[in-house]
């Protein structure tokens, strides 16, 4: 399978710890992004990458959040001291630049329960 | 500002009816996408289309059909004879031209009973 993937797909933790996310983009795409859903609500966007460089940031994007994309392939995102209000689906996606088509390929997501 | 929106929180409909998603958006740049996404119970956003705003041809994919009118801000999307496996939550979104994020609308629950 060649579609985006991440890791873990659930995770429960208490209230304090940190965690961290994985996903690994289909393999061409160059672009990376984060999103979180919470339930009924659409999924609203946290920072991208091009290749290795973070290009931009969500105000949601707390001091508690940090995301890497080390080599330009996968990306990690971690949630340091962990709140109940962090519970959601954090959602990978990836695509082209737009002048290949910047439809962007999601993974099927994290469901973060935070107790 | 940006925005979406999806008036329709819900529709329901029995199967073979066609059905129409509202899609309003919000920009000020000249150069911006809009896209359909669908998410089935089981979760993962399915990629439908894409459409650049320089482009308003209509476009018709099987069952389904999308009309862009720059006019109105209005993307909407069309199932014919709807079935079954049509039921999901579909999203509308917009992208800047100059920007990766997707800016999602909050979407239609769709519900089509046999």
């Amino acid at each position: 399978d060649t579609g985006v993937s991440q890791d873990p797909r659930h995770k429960i933790t208490k209230r304090g710890q940190n965690v961290t996310f994985r996903c690994d983009p289909i393999s061409e795409h160059n672009r990376l992004y984060w999103y979180r859903q919470t339930l009924g609500q659409g999924p609203e966007f946290l920072t991208y990458f091009q290749n290795e460089a973070q290009l931009e940031k969500s105000r949601l994007l707390s001091d508690r959040f940090s995301a890497e994309r080390p080599k330009g392939s996968f990306s990690t995102l971690e949630i340091q001291r962990t709140e109940q209000g962090d519970s959601a689906m954090y959602l990978c996606a990836s695509s082209l630049p737009p002048r290949f088509g910047n439809e962007q390929y999601f993974g099927p997501g994290t469901r973060l329960t935070v107790t | 500002a940006q925005k979406v929106t999806q008036a329709q929180t819900e529709i329901s409909v029995v199967e073979k009816e066609d059905v129409t998603l509202d899609c309003v958006y919000e920009t000020r740049d000249t150069t911006y996408y809009l896209f359909w996404y669908k998410q089935p119970p089981s979760g993962e956003l399915v990629f439908l289309i894409r459409r650049n705003s320089f482009d308003e041809q209509n476009e018709i994919s099987g069952r389904y059909s999308w009309n862009f009118q720059k006019s109105t801000s209005s993307f909407n999307f069309t199932i014919t004879a709807s079935q079954v496996v049509d039921s999901a939550v579909y999203f509308c979104a917009l992208q800047r031209g100059s920007q990766g994020n997707l800016i999602f609308g909050k979407g239609t629950k769709l519900s089509v009973k046999p």
